[in-house]
């Protein structure tokens, strides 16, 4: 199975803050990697996927980047509903596997 | 617009079966993979079975294979997901996800649907 490792665990930050996501796989996965935002008590939202690519309404402030094994999310600049837990996912290979989530709150 | 609405999560004693529904509207069902989804309480995301948009392949986390079984009525535009000797570690909400063609990712999710296993 492919591990997929995110970096950090958490993370503190502010309104207007440009922020980094990391996420890991154990193995290469070309670009088959995905972005989710989840907030509490609610449904995963897609925000990213072919590593890159923007889900069609999800703001330009959102991007990623990476092919292989190492990619990032990042956020420009924090708004105030960007605060949620996010999580990368590949999308190469069975089993599906996530990331273990990174919780991103409000400093 | 793209709508997955889940039903039929309940507590259950473990060993004890539940079947889970997703009923979906504003796309045509047919020519979509679909995934079921599970989050156990504080937990991360966890996938747990994909569907071919005919049904003729389908694919489950090892956790749940021989128990579970992921199904699809396409004239019904319903996705299923009949789970059997339930355990406490599957308690969990079950999420449906639509996922785009030509790949794994899912687009669209439903609100999940809370499956408590307990006696």
């Amino acid at each position: 199975d492919i591990q997929m490792t995110q970096s950090p665990s958490s993370l503190s930050a502010s309104v207007g803050d440009r922020v980094t996501i990391t996420c890991r796989a154990s193995q290469g996965i070309s670009s088959w990697l995905a972005w989710y935002q989840q907030k509490p008590e609610k449904a995963p939202k897609s925000l990213i996927y072919a590593a890159s690519t923007l889900q069609s309404g999800v703001p330009s402030r959102f991007s990623g980047s990476g092919s292989g094994t190492d990619f990032t999310l990042t956020i420009s600049s924090l708004q105030p509903e960007d605060f949620a837990t996010y999580y990368c996912q590949q999308y190469n290979s069975y089993p599906i596997t996530f990331g273990q989530g990174t919780r991103l709150e409000i400093k | 617009e793209v709508q997955l609405v889940e039903s039929g999560g309940d507590l259950v004693q473990p060993g004890g079966s539940l079947r889970l529904s997703c009923v979906v509207s504003g796309f045509t069902f047919s020519r979509y993979w679909m995934s079921w989804v599970r989050q156990a309480p504080g937990k991360g995301l966890e996938w747990v079975a994909n569907i071919k948009q005919d049904g003729g392949e389908k694919y489950y986390v090892d956790s749940v294979k021989g128990r579970f079984t992921i199904s699809r009525d396409n004239a019904k535009n319903s996705l299923y997901l009949q789970m059997n000797s339930l355990r406490a570690e599957d308690t969990a909400v079950y999420y449906c996800a639509k996922l785009i063609v030509g790949s794994n990712y899912a687009d669209y999710w439903g609100q999940g649907t809370l499956v408590t296993v307990s006696s």
